[in-house]
């Protein structure tokens, strides 16, 4: 089975630096991904990692490192429309197609 | 970016119902899913399909049925609204453009609510 793991909320100021963690356990591993989720949206892809390291684009960024299964997006320059809630999804083994497990999200509250 | 649309957007239904949800895509990815999220709760798969004529159940046991006879288009079917389908339902699609990335791009969702 999969397990992902997030922390429920966060908050932070305007202009800071925030990072948001997330464990997970899978049956093999083929990719992890981030998206932002605003209230009664569809969620947006941010970021996509499959190889150990920092993938940077723009204020977001994205970690992983795959021996201790674990991945942290790092969010730049905080603005208020950040606010919205931050969803890791793994994508298991190889062969398994491309099903996706979603841990429940990290809402994120970005204050003056 | 996939364009990828939902009819309708929101849907207040008494119970006992028939009701089909409609996703629609212009990119001509293979591949679509279903996933169902309660409010503040992670998505869950309901269904999938790898092509036309493939449908495949989710991860997540769901009285609904699926078909895939277009590519574009991957309907979901529930035969008899119950209150314990209500939910909103997202479609995502996804291709290979990118390689092995493969991501999901989900439409805006429909909010249901059976009475």
């Amino acid at each position: 089975g999969q397990n992902i793991d997030q922390p429920t909320e966060m908050t932070a100021t305007e202009g800071a630096i925030v990072q948001i963690n997330c464990t997970y356990q899978t049956s093999g591993f083929n990719g992890l991904f981030w998206y932002q989720q605003h209230a009664g949206e569809a969620p947006t892809f941010l970021s996509y990692n499959v190889l150990d390291g920092l993938e940077e684009k723009g204020r977001f960024s994205s970690f992983l490192s795959r021996s201790k299964g674990y991945s942290y997006l790092l969010l730049k320059e905080l603005q208020m429309k950040d606010s919205a809630s931050y969803l890791c999804a793994v994508r298991g083994r190889t062969g398994g197609g491309n099903k996706l497990t979603f841990g429940t999200g990290t809402q994120l509250k970005v204050e003056l | 970016e996939a364009d990828i649309y939902q009819t309708p957007r929101y849907l207040v239904i008494g119970t006992g119902k028939k009701i089909t949800l409609e996703c629609s895509q212009t990119m001509g990815h293979d591949k679509m899913y279903w996933y169902q999220q309660d409010p503040g709760m992670e998505l869950h798969l309901i269904h999938y399909s790898y092509g036309v004529n493939s449908t495949e159940k989710g991860d997540l046991s769901s009285e609904s049925t699926v078909s895939r006879i277009r590519t574009e288009h991957f309907p979901l079917t529930l035969e008899s609204a119950r209150p314990s389908h209500t939910s909103q339902y997202l479609c995502a699609s996804s291709d290979r453009t990118g390689g092995t990335q493969e991501t999901q791009y989900f439409g805006p969702g429909t909010r249901l609510l059976v009475l």
